[in-house]
């Protein structure tokens, strides 16, 4: 049972033009969002996030959408630079009791902007 | 201000082995987690530690374990080795409610 779901395995934009990744999660509890970078060899990296109180959050050029009713939430990049080049990960938690968070991560999508 | 660090990068065993990796947080960071990435699961949470005790465990048998040190340095270890258990295992800390920082992974392969 996939909770978060990152439906587009990959990407392709121009350089400076707009990067548009999306991301579906199914369980109501999620209260928390979040996108993290990912080069290969190395660990993710966090990128922007985003409470359920929120329906945008910005971040320089990032910029995460979320819509509950839809429970949906995309990152838009803008704009797009080469080295954006990455594979992205959607990632929710459900923050519990006590300060305990578990992220729950979809299977990422893979980037490539070019010059 | 270092960020997480983990040890071995890269280790190969053979099945039935056990193994043991090594993570240390960001200094000041008391939570850490551990994840699974696989090509066919994904990232998958195994558990996270908090004040040398486990607070939330992810859907792993229980070959899988860890602990904390008091210094919130943070071990995994997994037991009775699979080929299954070849992934990347990453290891993120948090301090309070701040968003989870990773580090590089430590890459097993299990032959």
């Amino acid at each position: 049972d996939q909770q978060v779901k990152q439906n587009s395995p990959s990407l392709s934009v121009q350089e400076g033009r707009i990067s548009i990744l999306n991301c579906d999660y199914t369980n109501s509890m999620f209260d928390y969002f979040l996108w993290y970078k990912k080069y290969p060899a190395e660990g993710p990296t966090f990128l922007i996030s985003i409470s359920s109180i929120k329906d945008k959050n910005e971040d320089g050029r990032f910029t995460v959408f979320l819509n509950k009713s839809a429970k949906h939430l995309s990152l838009h990049i803008v704009p797009s630079q080469p080295g954006d080049s990455a594979v992205y990960f959607c990632a929710a938690s459900a923050r519990g009791q006590g300060g305990s968070e578990k992220l729950v991560f979809g299977k990422g999508m893979k980037l490539t902007v070019n010059p | 201000k270092a960020g997480v660090t983990q040890t071995p990068r890269y280790l190969i065993k053979t099945r039935g082995q056990q193994v043991t990796l090594s993570c240390s947080p960001i200094s000041g960071h008391r939570s850490v987690s551990w994840y699974q990435q696989t090509p066919g699961q994904g990232l998958q949470f195994l558990f996270e530690y908090f004040s040398e005790t486990q607070r939330n465990k992810g859907n792993f048998p229980g070959r899988f374990s860890g602990r904390q040190f008091s210094n919130s340095r943070s071990e995994m270890n997994v037991s009775t080795l699979e080929l299954g258990d070849s992934a990347l295992y990453l290891c993120a800390s948090r301090y309070e409610w701040d968003e989870q920082y990773f580090g590089p992974g430590t890459r097993l392969t299990v032959t």
